[in-house]
């Protein structure tokens, strides 16, 4: 069975400052995909970014980039230029690559942003 | 509407009381999930309908019951909870079986039981 680990459970950052938050994963498979949810206080996770494994390039939306290293099974995600909107829990979730949209999730990292 | 509505918003409940959970997406999607976020787990899996297939998580106890009459609506039929029911269920759909589709979640019913 697949598992998520998020070891940070809270995270604050200063407005306009760069924070990472970490994520590790365990598997056996070669091939799945790799999330970062957001969750604001209005309850809807919000799809932030994702990683195919087999993709050695790591992906970026905008402020959000990840460093994906499949060797060490760490996922971490890098908010650049944090915004008060980015407040919000962070789940970083893991996916088969032929299983539907059947998640594993991380316990979660509260971000706090400082104006 | 757009995306994923679930009703209601809020629920609280004895235990002894049946009650259901509605979930419809506007997405046209093909695929749809309830998840159970509790304060002290992480967020797990309970129950996937995709292709006309159900798939569920054999640790869901009995007292959950799931319903997909279309591909456009779901619900969570509750009887006979516990306290450690309470929790926030979110639904999710998803076009499968493209594999790089992602899940759309609505906003969650605040479930207490009492």
């Amino acid at each position: 069975a697949q598992t998520v680990t998020q070891s940070q459970p809270e995270m604050s950052v200063q407005e306009a400052e760069t924070v990472t938050l970490s994520c590790t994963y365990d598997t056996s498979e070669s091939d799945y995909y790799l999330f970062w949810y957001k969750q604001p206080p209005s309850r809807q996770m919000i799809l932030v970014i994702r990683q195919e494994a087999y993709k050695q390039q790591n992906a970026t939306e905008n402020r959000f980039s990840v460093n994906f290293q499949k060797a060490a099974k760490s996922f971490s995600l890098k908010i650049s230029d944090s915004q008060l909107g980015d407040a919000a829990m962070y789940f970083c979730a893991y996916r088969r690559y032929n299983a539907g949209n059947m998640l594993t999730f991380g316990g979660g990292t509260r971000l706090m942003v400082k104006p | 509407e757009t995306g994923v509505t679930q009703t209601p918003r809020h629920l609280v409940m004895g235990m002894t009381n049946k009650k259901s959970l509605k979930c419809e997406q506007h997405l046209g999607h093909n695929a749809m999930y309830w998840y159970k976020q509790s304060a002290k787990k992480p967020l797990e899996l309970m129950f996937v309908y995709s292709l006309e297939e159900r798939v569920e998580n054999n640790s869901v106890p009995s007292r959950f019951s799931p319903e997909c009459p279309n591909s456009s609506h779901l619900f969570l039929h509750l009887h006979t909870l516990q306290p450690e029911d309470s929790a926030l269920y979110l639904c999710a759909s998803s076009q499968e079986p493209r594999v790089t589709t992602e899940a759309f979640f609505g906003q969650g019913t605040r479930l207490t039981v009492v």
